[in-house]
């Protein structure tokens, strides 16, 4: 059985660039949630994709956006980059789309993003 | 607004002995509550949970106590040992939805 991989594992930036983050699930799940972690916090839930479809969303801008493909891997894009926007990027796979009864979310290493 | 809080940044704990991490949360529409644990370099790791209709659940060395009317739960290792030295992550759901709430986590050394 493969985890969850998620690439780059680093990536510098500058502000204003944009950024594609990509993550692969694990087997036999369907649902992919994004979560930035800051230096010194928890992680906070970007979004959650889940066959295919945004299903969820937490208190990030709209130029947070993602996808999520027929085979369920997923991306997180970031646009205009802002230097908070530094921090490890987790992604999590689980299975059902997290309405019913909780379904683990395993997660991936993260991306570490740094913008300049 | 901190909706899941750890108070305590660090725990350091003598090799054998119980560690203890709590947590306290806020919002009463959380269903079910988890802890992580996470290594430097990758990312968390499911540890336990409980559902908010029960008070305790355990697996080997660990267990977490739910005490709903002070909206705190706690995690106990016991007994300690050396590879549970690890930053510990509480998390809750809110009941309906998607995400999960974390803690700003908890750094565990478990000395020899």
């Amino acid at each position: 059985e493969t985890g969850v991989t998620q690439s780059p594992t680093h990536l510098i930036k500058t502000r204003g660039q944009q950024v594609t983050l990509r993550c692969s699930s694990q087997s036999g799940h369907n649902t992919v949630s994004w979560y930035q972690q800051a230096l010194g916090q928890g992680p906070q839930f970007i979004f959650q994709y889940y066959r295919e479809e945004e299903n969820g969303r937490g208190n990030f801008p709209p130029r947070f956006s993602g996808l999520q493909f027929p085979n369920y891997s997923s991306e997180l894009n970031v646009n205009a980059l802002e230097l908070d926007d530094s921090a490890l990027y987790l992604c999590a796979s689980s299975w059902g789309g997290g309405t019913g009864s909780y379904n683990e979310q395993f997660f991936g290493p993260g991306t570490r993003l740094t913008v300049l | 607004d901190q909706q899941v809080k750890q108070n305590s940044p660090s725990l350091s704990v003598q090799e054998g002995r119980i560690s203890i991490l709590n947590c306290d949360y806020t919002n009463s529409m959380f269903d079910y509550f988890l802890w992580y644990k996470k290594y430097p370099a990758e990312g968390p790791t499911f540890l336990i949970s409980i559902s908010s209709i029960k008070d305790k659940n355990e697996d080997g060395r660990f267990t977490v106590f739910l005490n709903k009317s002070a909206k705190h739960l706690s995690l106990h290792i016991v007994p300690s040992q050396p590879g549970d030295s690890a930053v510990y992550f509480c998390a809750a759901r809110i009941q309906g939805a998607q995400k999960l709430v974390f803690g700003q986590g908890t750094r565990l050394t478990i000395n020899p």
